[in-house]
């Protein structure tokens, strides 16, 4: 499958809110609600930070919230702060026991 | 606490094989699927596969068929990953990651394992 589609960069400053958006098509975001998004900071592995759409996993901030709309998933991050600064990729289940990965979104923290 | 724990760094020639392992830990092995990820230099995550850990069952991208070969040993509750044919472009960091039981995504993800393919 090709790669959901993501903004390459996103930014805000500290306290604000950012939205990272996630594109796919009817045979992978927009036919299953099971999206989910990682957090990578620099030379760490991914985290999880959002599954089935919208839901937190247990010790993940709740600054972080996320919901689907159609084809495409969104990312919300409130009251952003420095530590929020890394990479963001959503995730969806594509059908047949596949997965396919976003491009990456590289959040800044002005 | 639940962890992967990968195996260390590897250099390849092109051509050659790598096998990956990924050891678990705090929780029942065979109860989850391991999925494969792995992260080019400076690119995004790309989905591999994925091996049932309980009954060997196995799924790849169709990027990887007849390259890759996803294996388990339950006795040691470790997953493993081999890529042959290896080329340049296969210089990445390859992250194992568990499924939980409510299924479809990624709960805990190993450290990663840096293959570099080099002549």
């Amino acid at each position: 499958q090709s790669a959901l589609t993501q903004p390459a960069s996103v930014s805000g400053s500290p306290g604000q809110s950012i939205t990272i958006s996630c594109a796919g098509t009817s045979s992978d975001v927009g036919n299953y609600n099971l999206v989910s998004w990682y957090q990578q900071h620099p030379g760490k592995a991914p985290k999880l930070v959002i599954y089935g759409v919208s839901k937190r996993p247990s010790g993940a901030s709740d600054r972080f919230s996320a919901s689907k709309s159609g084809n495409t998933a969104s990312l919300t991050i409130s009251g952003l702060q420095a530590e929020d600064e890394a990479d963001y990729y959503c995730c969806s289940y594509a059908g047949v026991y596949s997965w396919v990965f976003g491009g990456g979104t590289k959040l800044t923290v002005l | 606490q639940v962890q992967l724990v990968q195996s260390g760094a590897e250099v390849k020639k092109p051509g050659a094989s790598v096998k990956v392992s990924c050891k678990a830990s705090g929780y029942t092995f065979t109860s989850h699927t391991v999925h494969w990820v792995r992260q080019a230099p400076g690119q995004r995550l790309e989905y591999m596969g994925w091996i049932n850990a309980g009954n060997g069952n196995t799924k790849f991208s169709q990027k990887f068929q007849g390259r890759i070969t996803l294996s388990r040993d339950t006795f040691a509750s470790t997953a493993s990953m081999e890529l042959s044919s290896l080329t340049s472009e296969d210089t990445a960091i390859y992250y194992c990651a568990r499924e939980p039981a409510d299924g479809y995504y990624m709960d805990v993800w190993g450290s990663g394992t840096t293959v570099t393919v080099s002549s």
